[in-house]
């Protein structure tokens, strides 16, 4: 089983409209948990951290189940320039060095 | 504030050529340092990872390589590239888990 998954979508999504999609991740005494946005051929980079209590930030949402371990993300209102992939990002416990250890994407189009 | 900076941004190489991607980070000390390569298409695989001068952990075994001679510089290389090595290079810092990564612009290397 993978430590971090997610859908790959695409996610088609019409403008204005909300989308929402999870991350499931392995392992438990995971503590830190963030969600990056890559734009294509570009780097990815830091959307937003998830905290316990669920954080918003502008039309982003983040929720964190650790009963079930899933981290959630949720657009509303969706933009054009929302059309990226979103990567769900995880700390690894396994050994030092501060590793986030990364899912493979969930890919979101928004379409006019 | 800290910038990280990576080049060249893309670099066409004939298989069995070597190869040396360099990577500095600025205005920060000690900071955790990351190699990470991502194919067409797919996940962020991570390749390296420093804590410090001169220490390299490796996440993947093949035929790459990585050094840090100084604090804030991280080298990749290969002494033979293969057709596999072809892909999307990224390298991140890192202070503590807790704030995540800040990635560099990448290096699109293709091997022909």
């Amino acid at each position: 089983r993978k430590e971090v998954e997610q859908d790959p979508g695409p996610f088609n999504v019409p403008e204005g409209a909300t989308v929402a999609f999870n991350c499931t991740y392995s392992n438990s005494a995971s503590q830190s948990f963030f969600w990056y946005r890559q734009d294509c051929r570009k780097e990815p980079k830091l959307l937003m951290s998830v905290y316990s209590s669920g954080n918003e930030d502008g039309r982003f949402t983040a929720q964190l189940n650790r009963a079930s371990q899933y981290i959630s993300l949720l657009i509303r209102d969706s933009k054009l320039s929302d059309s990226a992939t979103y990567l769900c990002v995880v700390n690894s416990l396994k050994a030092a060095g501060n590793k986030l250890t990364f899912g493979g994407g969930t890919r979101v189009l928004v379409k006019p | 504030s800290q910038t990280i900076h990576q080049w060249p941004a893309t670099l066409v190489q004939p298989v069995g050529s070597p190869l040396s991607l360099e990577c500095t980070v600025e205005g920060t000390s000690n900071p955790n340092l990351y190699w990470y390569r991502q194919a067409a298409g797919r996940g962020l695989q991570l390749l390296f990872y420093s804590v410090g001068i001169g220490q390299i952990s490796s996440e993947v075994p093949q035929n790459l390589s990585a050094s840090r001679p100084q604090d804030r510089q991280f080298i990749l290389s290969s002494k033979k590239l293969l057709l596999s090595d072809s892909g999307f290079y990224l390298c991140a810092w890192s202070v503590r888990t807790s704030y995540g990564y800040t990635f560099g612009s990448g290096t699109r290397l293709t091997v022909v």
